[in-house]
């Protein structure tokens, strides 16, 4: 299986400070489709996850564009331009080139 | 705007079965990437499998098959989950979620997720 990994596992943040998250992984996920296939996922606290990014760095419908994702093959990164307090939760990226696996995740808390 | 509402918790016990379900609506069913995750206590997620009702035949994450039956009822619009034998590590929140796409090997952009249902397993 591809295995995912993240960092870091945790990220305190100031509110309107910029954060970044990244995610590894074993092997590359470009398709030769063109696509590479990484979503990015936030579940707040006490609720389902989200999706925020597919295809790397396509934003999904209704998320802020203070969201961004980029990166290419094997290495990926989660932006975000000013932390917003209900940001909170932890992040999970995901594969689905070969299987479906997910990273550990990273929790995101107020400093 | 597809719905999915999931029932719900269940206590079980070791050695049984565990069946949720995940009702759709807002959309067209049978065309739509259904998909079983999980989240066990102090865990990530993981996918189960999933299934598009119109083709029937569902796709299951490897170390769940022979454990795992995923079925889509077009009558009443749900997508159930089966799982056996079940064990103390299968306690945690399951969910369906819908995907925007699907690969050979399973899901991408589960952009609409159920509530969770909370499943304990214990004797």
């Amino acid at each position: 299986d591809i295995v995912m990994t993240q960092s870091p596992v945790s990220l305190p943040v100031t509110p309107g400070e910029p954060a970044s998250i990244s995610c590894r992984s074993s092997q590359s996920l470009l398709h030769n489709n063109g696509h590479n296939y990484l979503d990015w996922y936030l579940q707040k606290p006490g609720q389902s996850p989200q999706l925020l990014i597919y295809f790397a760095s396509e934003r999904a419908s209704g998320v802020p564009d203070r969201f961004s994702g980029s990166g290419s093959g094997t290495d990926f990164t989660l932006k975000i331009s000013k932390v917003e307090p209900d940001d909170v939760g932890i992040y999970y990226c995901m594969q689905s080139l070969q299987a479906v696996t997910f990273g550990g995740g990273t929790k995101v808390e107020i400093k | 705007q597809v719905q999915l509402v999931q029932s719900g918790a269940e206590l079980k016990k070791p050695g049984s079965s565990l069946n949720v379900s995940c009702k759709v609506s807002g959309g067209p069913f049978v065309h739509q990437n259904l998909n079983w995750l999980r989240e066990a206590p102090g865990q990530g997620l993981e996918w189960l499998g999933g299934i598009i009702p119109v083709f029937g035949v569902a796709n299951y994450a490897q170390r769940f098959q022979g454990r795992i039956t995923i079925i889509a009822d077009e009558s009443t619009n749900t997508v159930s989950m089966e799982l056996r034998s079940l064990r103390s590590e299968d306690t945690a929140v399951y969910y369906c979620a819908k995907a925007r796409g699907v690969t050979i090997f399973g899901p991408y952009g589960m952009d609409v997720w159920g509530q969770g249902t909370t499943v304990t397993v214990s004797s």
